[in-house]
């Protein structure tokens, strides 16, 4: 029972490194997603993908970029990183079909990431 | 534009005794779902309950139930018979019907004395 996996589950950076946090799924979900964590702020909504080819923007989308090749995975990627993206990473994926829809949401363990 | 507001940063609750936890939300959309999800010190984000806009009784799912008051704009979750292991991070969310974006609120993190 893999469900969601992300990698890696800690990381440091530096300011202006690039890095690519890893997404995969395999319950065959058309949706997948990302939320940055920070506190007192709960979780906001990066970028978000309904299908293969298909990905849009969330609530904080700057400074991130993703595509969705597949089905299965659907990458972050941190051009240029900064201090300010110092977070927990969760990616989460679920059906769009169905009363529940995309609200009833199967999340990674997150990745911690740090930027110095 | 959606919003979920939980004003309980914290709070403290007896084992085996009930709590409620606060949510009000915002949006001028007719059909929409409001949700719970628990986070465990763990991390992990887990679904608990959730409610459409339409429903007219109130969702239950075991111990949780969502006291949702339309007129009032809240959807507040109520546990009964409270559990150590009930100790966490809650958060509501919203999602409108015409968008697949969940939106969260920032959280009330839970502990439940022995």
């Amino acid at each position: 029972n893999a469900g969601v996996t992300q990698t890696p589950k800690f990381q440091v950076l530096k300011t202006g490194q690039s890095m690519t946090l890893q997404c995969a799924q395999d319950m065959n979900h058309e949706y997948m997603s990302w939320y940055r964590q920070d506190p007192g702020m709960g979780l906001r909504l990066i970028h978000y993908s309904v299908g293969a080819g298909i990905t849009d923007q969330g609530e904080v989308p700057n400074g991130y970029n993703v595509s969705r090749s597949t089905t299965e995975d659907f990458p972050l990627r941190l051009l240029s990183a900064a201090p300010s993206q110092t977070s927990v990473y969760f990616c989460a994926s679920g059906s769009t079909s169905g009363r529940v829809g995309t609200g009833e949401l199967f999340f990674g363990e997150g990745s911690r990431l740090t930027v110095l | 534009a959606q919003k979920i507001t939980q004003t309980q940063p914290g709070m403290f609750v007896q084992e085996k005794e009930a709590v409620t936890l606060d949510c009000t939300y915002d949006t001028s959309d007719q059909s929409y779902g409001l949700f719970w999800y628990k986070q465990p010190s763990s991390g992990e984000m887990i679904f608990l309950i959730y409610q459409g806009s339409y429903d007219e009784q109130n969702a239950t799912e075991g111990r949780y139930s969502l006291n949702f008051q339309k007129a009032r704009k809240s959807a507040n979750l109520v546990i009964s018979a409270s559990q150590l292991g009930d100790s966490a991070m809650y958060f509501c969310a919203m999602r409108v019907d015409s968008s697949y974006k969940l939106i969260f609120g920032s959280g009330t993190r839970l502990l439940v004395r022995p």
